[in-house]
């Protein structure tokens, strides 16, 4: 358990489908963070949040959808998603300086 | 432009020894953090070693050590006395900006993955 958890661990959806990841984390940190990790690729950072404000969008497709209600949680709402977006999904947080804590990921598969 | 390098796609080393995992960055900030994770085949990340660019001495931590070269701006992982255990993706990030205020993204390299032969 490393502070930062994210459920589900998998999830299966049909492109018409409407699902979405949680993250929490209580380690007192104020940016939370979304990244994508597809086979054979870096990780890519999606979205970013300081003080439960929206920072960075990186160009994600508007069938993600973030939120963060509070500085301990993020969620990611998906919907019509397509099969490209099969991936691994992971939560981060952090304080403003220092490294990382990451969640152990959504393995996510469209179909 | 790209500013994490790992150019090892694949490693192999025999168990016991010692191994080194390249990584290059480029920055221009002078304030900056270098990351290693390591990535098991389960997929959670764990943190393994920070340097920060105005450490003067390379960071330790336990059997993981980072070779840390300014001038050269690289920061190779050194893994003494592999196990099996070891066997997963390792992957170099870096932070610019150290600043209040400034959530600082981490950039990961493309990884490296490692394997540990008996």
């Amino acid at each position: 358990e490393t502070g930062v958890t994210q459920t589900p661990r998998h999830l299966v959806m049909g492109m018409t489908n409407k699902k979405s990841l949680k993250c929490e984390q209580h380690l007192g940190h104020n940016a939370m963070y979304w990244y994508k990790q597809s086979a054979k690729k870096p990780l890519e950072l999606m979205f970013v949040y300081n003080f439960k404000e929206q920072t960075e969008n990186n160009s994600v497709p508007s069938r993600f959808s973030p939120e963060c209600p509070n500085s301990s949680h993020l969620f990611l709402h998906l919907h019509t998603l397509q099969p490209e977006d099969s991936a691994l999904y992971l939560c981060a947080s952090s304080h403003n300086i220092g490294g990382y804590t990451f969640g152990s990921g959504t393995r996510l598969t469209v179909v | 432009a790209q500013k994490i390098t790992q150019t090892q796609p694949g490693m192999f080393v025999q168990e016991k020894e010692a191994v080194t995992l390249d990584c290059t960055y480029d920055t221009s900030d002078q304030s900056y953090g270098l990351f290693w994770y390591k990535q098991p085949s389960s997929g959670e990340m764990i943190f393994l070693i920070y340097q920060g660019s105005y450490d003067e001495q390379n960071a330790t931590e336990g059997r993981y050590s980072l070779n840390f070269q300014k001038a050269r701006k690289s920061a190779n992982l050194v893994i003494s006395a592999s196990q099996l255990g070891d066997s997963a993706m390792y992957f170099c990030a870096m932070r610019e900006g150290q600043g209040s205020g400034n959530t600082g993204k981490l950039i990961f390299g493309q990884g490296t993955t490692l394997q540990v032969k008996p």
